[in-house]
């Protein structure tokens, strides 16, 4: 088993609707989540975290964090068509002390 | 501004030669990571700093080697480059705690 699962995708959702992404994480000492977010041919983003259960909201962004399911999800609200992108989804186990463990990523496409 | 830069952004060698690809950060960041991306795997961690004189494994780190001489630069050897290194390849740097990472522009490796 992955220790971060995420759909690769393509999510193809319309402009203006809430893009939903999601990620699945194996390990329980899992302390601090990340998403970032890549464009074609660029460097990884950072555009949320999250280290308590429940709901951060940033703008348009919403984060998800359910440890006890380990489950961490990513809302996008008002899609635009700037947000086509791939989204990581990454974490930190303290007992690995600052070092990111990436998911693939999924792919997202927001449409006319 | 403070900033982390790589170079070269795209880089063509052969099989068998020794490359070095540098990184450099203005953050004054201890934290400082080598990481490769490729299709369908997504972004692993190849080597990693915590401080000066400090280097660490990662995930793939056989054929690449890294040296921590200051707390600015991290620049990445690959002994003697295999087609399997071909590869895109991202430094990044962060702060003591749980922060997410700052990435460079990333190099393009293409070993011939």
């Amino acid at each position: 088993q992955k220790e971060v699962e995420q759909n690769s995708g393509p999510l193809s959702v319309p402009e203006g609707a809430i893009a939903s992404l999601n990620c699945t994480y194996s390990d329980r000492g899992s302390q601090s989540f990340f998403w970032y977010r890549q464009y074609s041919g660029k460097s990884p983003e950072l555009i949320m975290f999250i280290y308590s259960n429940g709901d951060k909201e940033d703008g348009r962004f919403t984060a998800q964090l359910n440890k006890a399911s380990q489950y961490v999800s990513l809302l996008i609200r008002d899609s635009q068509p700037s947000d086509s992108a791939t989204y990581l989804c990454a974490f930190i186990n303290t007992g690995t002390a600052s070092k990111l463990t990436f998911g693939t990523g999924t792919r997202l496409q927001v449409t006319l | 501004d403070a900033e982390i830069t790589q170079s070269p952004r795209h880089k063509i060698t052969e099989t068998g030669r020794q490359v070095t690809l540098a990184c450099h950060q203005t953050w004054n960041h201890n934290n400082m990571f080598w990481y490769r991306q490729d299709l369908g795997h997504g972004l692993r961690l190849i080597h990693y700093s915590y401080g000066v004189q400090d280097t660490n494994k990662g995930e793939v780190s056989d054929g690449y080697s890294v040296s921590r001489s200051n707390t600015e630069d991290l620049p990445l050897t690959l002994e003697s480059a295999a087609s399997s290194q071909t590869s895109v390849y991202f430094c990044a740097s962060s702060s003591m705690g749980n922060y997410g990472y700052t990435f460079g522009s990333g190099t393009r490796l293409t070993v011939v």
